[in-house]
């Protein structure tokens, strides 16, 4: 399985400001999502980061909110805008190959706390 | 629409006693894949097992075995003898087949093994 990592691990940020969080793979991988886990609560998916072109977002998620960047096959950001409370959760990047017997793998996440 | 049921929000067990996990899920399609992950407190997201909607068998690795029901849409997850590592939160999620892999989570069950 490929190696995922992110960054921040974790941050404390104030009402109203923007965080960038960053997705690297060990190798190159088809497929990149990013999920929310808001505290005690399942995983959400926010959006698909596909690369050269638009993330494909969920119902409820908007590119406004969580503008997304794919440059290539082994990197990923999400940006978490204009933040409030609410968003405080964790964010997980995972990464598959496009197949359909392929796997979903995670990376450890960002901890983000608004306050 | 996909939907992921995980009745049980927490159990507790004494320390090597079995455990049962319960997952039932819907969905239209007739080719899907099941997923059981492993989160513990450290938050990240591992990956357990990935059952195809084709494969019915029940699969055993160590510990840990699947029981797999097409009839009852389930697909429960047995821990034998249990340990205070296996504490943690389990989901269940499914995918869709054909390249679709977004996957839809279960609430997830917390597990607490005591000692």
């Amino acid at each position: 399985s490929a190696v995922i990592s992110q960054k921040p691990s974790r941050d404390i940020c104030q009402r109203g400001t923007s965080l960038t969080i960053q997705c690297q793979v060990d190798s190159q991988v088809t497929m990149m999502f990013w999920y929310r886990q808001q505290p005690g609560q399942s995983l959400t998916l926010i959006a698909t980061a596909n690369q050269g072109s638009e993330a494909t977002y969920e119902s409820g998620f908007v590119i406004d909110k969580f503008p997304i960047s794919r440059p290539n096959l082994t990197f990923s950001t999400l940006t978490v805008s204009n933040m409030s409370p609410e968003d405080s959760s964790i964010y997980l990047c995972s990464v598959g190959q496009g197949f359909s017997t392929d796997t979903q793998y995670f990376g450890p996440g960002t901890r983000l706390t608004v306050l | 629409a996909q939907k992921v049921t995980q009745a049980q929000t927490e159990i507790s067990v004494v320390e090597k006693e079995d455990v049962t996990l319960d997952c039932v899920y819907e969905t239209r399609d007739t080719t899907y894949y099941l997923f059981w992950y492993k989160q513990p407190p450290s938050g990240e997201l591992v990956f357990l097992i990935r059952r195809n909607s084709f494969d019915e068998q029940n699969e055993i690795s160590g510990r840990y075995s699947w029981n797999f029901q097409k009839s009852t849409s389930s697909f429960n997850f047995t821990i034998t003898a249990s340990q205070v590592v296996d504490s943690a939160v389990y989901f269940c999620a499914l995918s869709e087949s054909f390249g679709n892999e977004k996957l839809t989570f279960g609430t997830g069950t917390r597990l607490t093994i005591i000692p």
